[in-house]
Protein backbone atom coordinates (compact mmCIF):
# COMPACT_ATOMS: atom_id res chain seq x y z
CA UNK A 1 0.00 0.00 0.00
CA UNK A 2 1.10 3.43 -0.42
CA UNK A 3 2.55 5.60 2.27
CA UNK A 4 3.69 9.08 2.38
CA UNK A 5 6.74 10.25 4.76
CA UNK A 6 7.61 13.83 5.59
CA UNK A 7 10.00 14.86 8.28
CA UNK A 8 11.38 16.42 10.15
CA UNK A 9 7.77 16.42 12.46
CA UNK A 10 8.88 19.95 14.27
CA UNK A 11 11.49 22.32 13.21
CA UNK A 12 11.94 25.77 15.00
CA UNK A 13 14.30 28.24 12.69
CA UNK A 14 15.35 32.08 12.79
CA UNK A 15 14.46 34.81 10.96
CA UNK A 16 16.38 34.63 7.66
CA UNK A 17 17.92 30.80 7.44
CA UNK A 18 17.13 28.60 4.99
CA UNK A 19 14.69 25.65 5.08
CA UNK A 20 14.59 22.65 3.42
CA UNK A 21 11.33 19.85 4.18
CA UNK A 22 11.15 16.49 2.74
CA UNK A 23 8.53 14.82 1.42
CA UNK A 24 8.56 10.84 -0.07
CA UNK A 25 6.08 8.66 -1.25
CA UNK A 26 5.75 4.76 -1.48
CA UNK A 27 4.00 2.16 -3.14
CA UNK A 28 2.71 4.41 -5.63
CA UNK A 29 4.92 5.70 -8.98
CA UNK A 30 4.51 9.26 -10.88
CA UNK A 31 1.70 10.24 -7.98
CA UNK A 32 0.58 13.89 -8.18
CA UNK A 33 2.21 15.40 -5.21
CA UNK A 34 1.26 18.52 -2.98
CA UNK A 35 2.62 21.20 -0.70
CA UNK A 36 0.10 22.62 1.52
CA UNK A 37 0.64 25.11 4.71
CA UNK A 38 -1.57 25.54 7.42
CA UNK A 39 -1.63 28.62 9.44
CA UNK A 40 -3.48 28.86 12.90
CA UNK A 41 -7.16 29.36 12.54
CA UNK A 42 -7.08 29.14 8.93
CA UNK A 43 -7.96 26.62 6.19
CA UNK A 44 -5.50 24.47 4.43
CA UNK A 45 -3.66 26.76 1.56
CA UNK A 46 -2.07 25.55 -1.10
CA UNK A 47 1.27 26.34 -2.01
CA UNK A 48 2.38 24.02 -4.70
CA UNK A 49 1.63 21.09 -6.59
CA UNK A 50 3.79 18.90 -9.45
CA UNK A 51 2.72 16.72 -11.63
CA UNK A 52 6.17 14.98 -12.51
CA UNK A 53 9.64 15.22 -12.41
CA UNK A 54 10.42 18.95 -12.38
CA UNK A 55 7.37 19.96 -12.82
CA UNK A 56 6.26 23.01 -10.50
CA UNK A 57 3.20 24.39 -9.90
CA UNK A 58 3.23 27.63 -7.72
CA UNK A 59 -0.48 28.96 -6.33
CA UNK A 60 0.73 32.10 -4.20
CA UNK A 61 4.04 33.90 -4.28
CA UNK A 62 5.33 33.80 -1.72
CA UNK A 63 9.32 33.45 -0.31
CA UNK A 64 9.35 28.90 -1.18
CA UNK A 65 10.13 27.39 -3.75
CA UNK A 66 9.55 23.49 -4.10
CA UNK A 67 11.61 21.41 -6.01
CA UNK A 68 10.80 17.49 -7.42
CA UNK A 69 14.49 15.85 -8.02
CA UNK A 70 13.20 12.35 -8.22
CA UNK A 71 9.67 10.52 -8.89
CA UNK A 72 8.35 10.38 -5.47
CA UNK A 73 10.26 12.62 -3.41
CA UNK A 74 8.99 16.66 -2.98
CA UNK A 75 11.12 19.16 -1.59
CA UNK A 76 9.69 22.72 0.15
CA UNK A 77 12.99 24.77 0.23
CA UNK A 78 13.51 28.90 1.45
CA UNK A 79 16.38 30.41 1.13
CA UNK A 80 15.62 33.20 3.82
CA UNK A 81 12.96 32.42 6.12
CA UNK A 82 10.11 34.92 7.45
CA UNK A 83 8.32 35.54 10.57
CA UNK A 84 5.33 35.02 8.51
CA UNK A 85 6.84 31.48 6.98
CA UNK A 86 5.53 30.20 10.10
CA UNK A 87 3.07 26.93 10.40
CA UNK A 88 1.81 23.61 9.92
CA UNK A 89 3.15 22.32 7.00
CA UNK A 90 1.55 18.89 5.04
CA UNK A 91 2.64 17.00 2.04
CA UNK A 92 -0.29 15.18 0.17
CA UNK A 93 -0.18 13.19 -2.91
CA UNK A 94 -3.42 12.94 -4.89
CA UNK A 95 -5.64 9.57 -6.45
CA UNK A 96 -9.07 9.74 -7.92
CA UNK A 97 -9.15 13.50 -6.78
CA UNK A 98 -8.45 12.28 -2.99
CA UNK A 99 -5.55 13.67 -0.92
CA UNK A 100 -3.24 11.67 1.67
CA UNK A 101 -1.21 13.53 3.46
CA UNK A 102 2.09 12.74 5.39
CA UNK A 103 1.96 13.68 9.48
CA UNK A 104 3.27 17.41 8.56
CA UNK A 105 5.50 19.35 10.09
CA UNK A 106 5.45 22.35 12.52
CA UNK A 107 7.90 25.38 11.69
CA UNK A 108 7.87 27.97 14.17
CA UNK A 109 10.34 31.40 12.89
CA UNK A 110 11.56 33.45 15.38
CA UNK B 1 -13.13 33.77 -5.73
CA UNK B 2 -14.43 30.56 -4.23
CA UNK B 3 -15.16 30.79 -0.43
CA UNK B 4 -16.66 27.97 1.92
CA UNK B 5 -18.01 28.55 5.09
CA UNK B 6 -18.47 25.65 7.99
CA UNK B 7 -20.96 26.54 10.50
CA UNK B 8 -19.43 26.47 13.11
CA UNK B 9 -15.72 27.01 14.57
CA UNK B 10 -17.24 24.42 17.60
CA UNK B 11 -19.86 21.93 18.51
CA UNK B 12 -20.08 20.06 21.33
CA UNK B 13 -22.60 17.28 21.64
CA UNK B 14 -23.27 14.83 23.59
CA UNK B 15 -22.29 11.06 23.12
CA UNK B 16 -24.72 9.08 21.59
CA UNK B 17 -26.45 11.99 19.35
CA UNK B 18 -26.19 12.82 15.79
CA UNK B 19 -23.70 15.58 15.27
CA UNK B 20 -24.53 17.22 11.87
CA UNK B 21 -22.02 19.80 10.69
CA UNK B 22 -22.25 22.53 7.80
CA UNK B 23 -20.48 23.46 4.69
CA UNK B 24 -21.72 26.15 2.72
CA UNK B 25 -19.76 27.39 -0.63
CA UNK B 26 -20.30 30.41 -2.88
CA UNK B 27 -19.14 31.47 -6.34
CA UNK B 28 -17.87 28.04 -7.66
CA UNK B 29 -20.20 24.75 -8.53
CA UNK B 30 -17.44 22.34 -7.79
CA UNK B 31 -17.95 18.52 -9.43
CA UNK B 32 -17.17 16.85 -5.97
CA UNK B 33 -16.89 17.82 -2.57
CA UNK B 34 -14.89 15.98 -0.05
CA UNK B 35 -14.85 16.03 3.92
CA UNK B 36 -11.78 15.16 6.06
CA UNK B 37 -11.09 14.62 9.95
CA UNK B 38 -7.83 16.34 11.18
CA UNK B 39 -6.91 15.11 15.09
CA UNK B 40 -4.62 17.94 16.71
CA UNK B 41 -0.45 17.93 15.28
CA UNK B 42 -1.75 15.57 12.38
CA UNK B 43 -2.19 15.15 8.54
CA UNK B 44 -6.10 15.52 7.49
CA UNK B 45 -7.33 12.20 6.87
CA UNK B 46 -10.07 11.55 3.85
CA UNK B 47 -13.24 10.58 4.95
CA UNK B 48 -15.77 10.78 2.30
CA UNK B 49 -16.33 12.18 -1.71
CA UNK B 50 -19.54 13.21 -2.99
CA UNK B 51 -20.51 13.96 -6.63
CA UNK B 52 -22.36 16.84 -7.63
CA UNK B 53 -24.81 14.06 -9.34
CA UNK B 54 -25.15 12.70 -6.34
CA UNK B 55 -27.47 13.89 -3.13
CA UNK B 56 -26.44 11.24 -0.29
CA UNK B 57 -23.62 9.19 0.42
CA UNK B 58 -22.64 7.05 2.95
CA UNK B 59 -19.95 5.02 5.16
CA UNK B 60 -21.10 3.16 8.40
CA UNK B 61 -21.97 6.03 10.75
CA UNK B 62 -20.74 8.78 8.19
CA UNK B 63 -23.57 10.03 5.89
CA UNK B 64 -23.04 13.49 3.33
CA UNK B 65 -25.33 15.39 1.82
CA UNK B 66 -24.72 17.83 -1.32
CA UNK B 67 -27.42 20.05 -2.58
CA UNK B 68 -25.69 21.75 -5.84
CA UNK B 69 -29.11 24.40 -5.49
CA UNK B 70 -28.31 25.65 -1.80
CA UNK B 71 -24.70 25.24 -2.19
CA UNK B 72 -24.65 23.15 0.83
CA UNK B 73 -22.95 20.11 2.34
CA UNK B 74 -24.20 17.99 4.97
CA UNK B 75 -21.81 15.98 7.08
CA UNK B 76 -23.17 13.73 9.88
CA UNK B 77 -21.63 11.29 12.69
CA UNK B 78 -24.60 9.16 14.09
CA UNK B 79 -24.55 7.46 17.35
CA UNK B 80 -21.31 9.79 17.81
CA UNK B 81 -18.62 8.30 20.19
CA UNK B 82 -15.87 10.28 22.13
CA UNK B 83 -12.92 8.83 19.30
CA UNK B 84 -15.36 10.90 16.72
CA UNK B 85 -14.12 14.47 18.40
CA UNK B 86 -11.65 16.37 15.80
CA UNK B 87 -12.20 19.05 13.64
CA UNK B 88 -13.80 18.08 10.39
CA UNK B 89 -12.72 19.87 7.29
CA UNK B 90 -14.77 20.06 4.04
CA UNK B 91 -12.94 20.95 0.91
CA UNK B 92 -14.06 21.47 -3.08
CA UNK B 93 -12.78 20.76 -5.85
CA UNK B 94 -11.50 24.22 -7.42
CA UNK B 95 -10.48 23.49 -10.99
CA UNK B 96 -7.54 21.33 -12.29
CA UNK B 97 -4.91 19.97 -8.99
CA UNK B 98 -6.64 21.68 -6.46
CA UNK B 99 -8.31 21.28 -3.50
CA UNK B 100 -10.12 24.38 -1.60
CA UNK B 101 -10.38 23.78 2.09
CA UNK B 102 -12.78 24.96 4.94
CA UNK B 103 -10.87 26.21 8.01
CA UNK B 104 -13.15 23.34 9.65
CA UNK B 105 -15.75 22.40 12.59
CA UNK B 106 -13.97 21.19 15.94
CA UNK B 107 -16.46 18.59 17.16
CA UNK B 108 -15.91 17.62 20.87
CA UNK B 109 -18.65 14.25 21.79
CA UNK B 110 -18.92 14.98 25.45
CA UNK B 111 -19.25 11.41 26.86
Amino acid sequence: SQTIHQWPATLVQPVGSPLSLECTVEGTSNPNLYWYRQAAGRGLQLLFYSVGIGQISSEVPQNLSASRPQDRQFILSSKKLLLSDSGFYLCAWETGGKLFFGSGTQLSVL
Amino acid sequence: SQKIEQNSEALNIQEGKTATLTCNYTNYSPAYLQWYRQDPGRGPVFLLLIRENEKEKRKERLKVTFDTTLKQSLFHITASQPADSATYLCALESGANNLFFGTGTRLTVIP
